[in-house]
């Protein structure tokens, strides 16, 4: 099974600050990525898939990059609504697998 | 507007049996695969089982293999998860999702069902 790990696990930051959330995983899976934003008591939202394309929507103040084992999904200029739990879903063969998760809350 | 509608959630007792429902809407259903997620409280996601368009292939997380069984009735548009002999760690919101390889992961979720599983 591919394994997931996210860093950081928690992140405190201001509004106005440009945030970066990593992603790896423990084989290759090609740009099988997507990143999901959860809020509290809330189903998870998708924000990029296919590691770098941005569901429609979502502001473009969100972006992903990276292939194979390394990826990264920053925030250009963290807004009021951003503060939120992020994931990382591997979904290149079952099982599934999300990151442990990166609390991002205000400093 | 895609919709995912999840019911059958509630309190079992351990070696109990649930089945959950997800209706489905705003999309043709027959066309995409599903899976079930859950989170358990204040912890992360965890993906519990999948199942192709067709549904001839489905799949497993090992924490429910051989206890779960995830379905889908295209005459009902609806997504099942049958699950025996539960657990206290299968505690958890369970959410329904469109989606799979072949569509980018998960694209719509629907709001969960709470299962608690406790004597």
């Amino acid at each position: 099974d591919i394994q997931m790990t996210q860093s950081p696990s928690s992140l405190s930051a201001s509004v106005g600050d440009r945030v970066t959330i990593t992603c790896r995983a423990s084989q290759g899976i090609r740009n099988d990525l997507g990143w999901y934003q959860q809020k509290p008591g809330k189903a998870p939202k998708r924000l990029i898939y296919a590691a770098s394309s941005l569901q429609s929507g979502v502001p473009s103040r969100f972006s992903g990059s990276g292939s194979g084992t390394e990826f990264t999904l920053t925030i250009s200029s963290l807004q009021p609504e951003d503060f939120a739990t992020y994931y990382c879903l591997q979904h290149n063969s079952y099982p599934f697998t999300f990151g442990p998760g990166t609390k991002v809350d205000i400093k | 507007e895609v919709q995912l509608l999840e019911s059958g959630g509630g309190l079992v007792q351990p070696g109990g049996s649930l089945r959950l429902s997800c209706a489905a809407s705003g999309f043709t259903f027959s066309s995409y695969a599903m899976s079930w997620v859950r989170q358990a409280p204040g912890k992360g996601l965890e993906w519990v089982s999948g199942i192709s368009s067709s549904g001839d292939a489905t799949y497993y997380a090992d924490s429910v293999k051989g206890r779960f069984t995830i379905s889908r009735d295209t005459s009902k548009n609806t997504l099942y998860l049958q699950m025996n002999s539960l657990r206290a760690g299968d505690t958890a919101v369970y959410y329904c999702a469109k989606g799979g390889i072949s569509w980018g992961g998960f694209d719509s979720w629907g709001q969960g069902t709470l299962v608690t599983v406790s004597s």
